[in-house]
């Protein structure tokens, strides 16, 4: 399975922009990269997918590297709410995506 | 709507005793089932995954099974727990109608195991 790596925390300042990269070098044609976020005692929630183009949702926006060996998950404005770890996953079409691991992530800490 | 239940939300048990968590989807088909565990601070490590019914797929070896008895219904379980199994149980499911490849997960709430 493709590979993410990920920093592993990040610190933003409230009402900023955030941007959390993600490298995935190893990544094949059919992999969709796909972000979760994960708020504290909860499970994660998804956030946005994207395969090649950027994608933007009420979320968050999906930045993808023309070659798509990284992307990068941008936060709007930052509010104290969107304190979590992020995750960057690789979804492969060839296995139908059942296979899916999580990494690390990243701890995003929001300062008032 | 589509939702998905597990239960308990917490659960305490001594070393050497049995487990059975418990989790269903409602309003889907043939989904596409999972099983994670998060060790405190950690991860998440794949268990399990299931793509019908009877089929369980395993990626950690370990003293954990898996078992979907229905369409809707993902069940792990233990004989005998080891304190390294405490962790955070998360249930998770995709719909089956669609190429999972490009179908957000959809996470239950999770279990809050402590092994003791």
């Amino acid at each position: 399975d493709a590979k993410t790596t990920q920093p592993n925390s990040m610190e933003s300042n409230e009402e900023e922009p955030v941007h959390l990269p993600c490298n995935h070098s190893t990544i094949s044609g059919t992999d969709y990269i796909h972000w979760y976020r994960q708020l504290p005692s909860q499970g994660p929630e998804y956030v946005i997918h994207g395969l090649t183009s950027n994608v933007n949702n009420r979320m968050a926006s999906l930045a993808i590297a023309e070659d798509r060996k990284s992307s990068t998950l941008i936060l709007h404005r930052a509010t104290l709410r969107d304190a979590a770890v992020y995750y960057c996953i690789l979804r492969d079409v060839g296995t139908g995506g059942f296979k899916t691991i999580f990494g690390a992530g990243t701890r995003l800490f929001v300062k008032a | 709507s589509q939702t998905i239940h597990q239960w308990p939300a917490t659960l305490v048990q001594p070393v050497g005793s049995p487990l059975s968590l418990e989790c269903t989807v409602e309003g889907t088909s043939n989904p596409n089932l999972y099983w994670y565990r998060q060790a405190a601070g950690r991860g998440l490590q794949l268990l399990f995954y299931s793509v019908g019914i009877g089929q369980i797929s395993s990626e950690v070896p370990q003293n954990l099974s898996a078992s979907r008895p229905q369409d809707r219904q993902f069940i792990l379980s233990s004989k005998k727990l080891l304190l390294s199994d405490s962790g955070f149980y998360l249930c998770a499911w995709i719909p089956g109608d669609r190429p999972s490849y490009n179908s957000p997960l959809h996470f239950g709430n999770g279990t809050r195991l402590t092994v003791t």
